[in-house]
């Protein structure tokens, strides 16, 4: 149980361009979301969280025009990239908390990549 | 800020033999402690969870340990695999602040065969 999934895993775009990532809980409701950002070698960095059904909850420093977040029902959140651009090449990850209130379960990423 | 960090950021071992990765954490309100392994290029995958009131908390082949006393958390794994090379991170939870996880920086855990 508790399996979160995501697509595509893997994308390659150019610059200007928007990209949608998928997250789904697949086997469980999930109320809140949370998308994480991962640079090579690095620890997950909380990009926002995502409630079902109202706005997301940004961290400092990150753009909510440039990374539009829907969570529209308890099994889907999507992360947009807006006119994505090389700099915003890297490892997305999304969570879900799952029965255990606590707890998150990671989805298995998503690499972007923009030329 | 208070935050969670790891004292070894690479820990080699032997096949077979235990590992031992340490995690320190900074915040006394904390009441939740997950330990998540990531193999490259994949999300992070749940291992093991203990809660502030459990000093001690068993899974297959993997133990947590939690010391309130000097806030420090530790994951043993018995009799490592080449599978368990991986990075390992620990992650603390504040239920006061909307249960958000907190994580460390990461132990890249090697076996050597």
């Amino acid at each position: 149980g508790a399996v979160v999934s995501q697509h595509p895993s893997w994308v390659i775009c150019k610059s200007g361009t928007s990209v949608k990532i998928e997250c789904r809980s697949l086997d469980f409701q999930a109320t809140t979301m949370f998308w994480y950002r991962q640079f090579p070698k690095q620890s997950l960095m909380l990009m926002a969280t995502s409630n079902e059904g109202s706005k997301a909850t940004y961290e400092q420093g990150v753009e909510k025009d440039k990374f539009l977040i829907n969570h529209a029902s308890l099994t889907l959140s999507t992360l947009t990239v807006t006119s994505a651009h090389p700099e915003d090449s890297s490892f997305y990850i999304c969570s879900a908390r799952g029965p255990v209130r606590e707890t998150q379960y990671f989805g298995p990423g998503t690499r972007l990549l923009v030329l | 800020g208070e935050s969670v960090g790891l004292h070894l950021p690479t820990l080699s071992v032997q096949e077979g033999d235990n590992s031992i990765i340490n995690c320190a954490y900074s915040n006394s309100a904390s009441d939740y402690f997950i330990w998540y392994k990531q193999e490259s290029g994949k999300g992070p995958q749940f291992i093991i969870d203990i809660r502030s009131n459990m000093d001690k908390r068993q899974g297959q082949r993997v133990t947590v340990l939690l010391n309130k006393t000097v806030k420090h958390l530790s994951l043993q794994i018995a009799a490592t695999q080449p599978g368990d090379s991986a990075v390992y991170f620990c992650a603390e939870n504040i239920e006061n602040a909307g249960n958000m996880l907190t994580f460390g920086g990461g132990t890249r855990l090697m076996v050597k065969p």
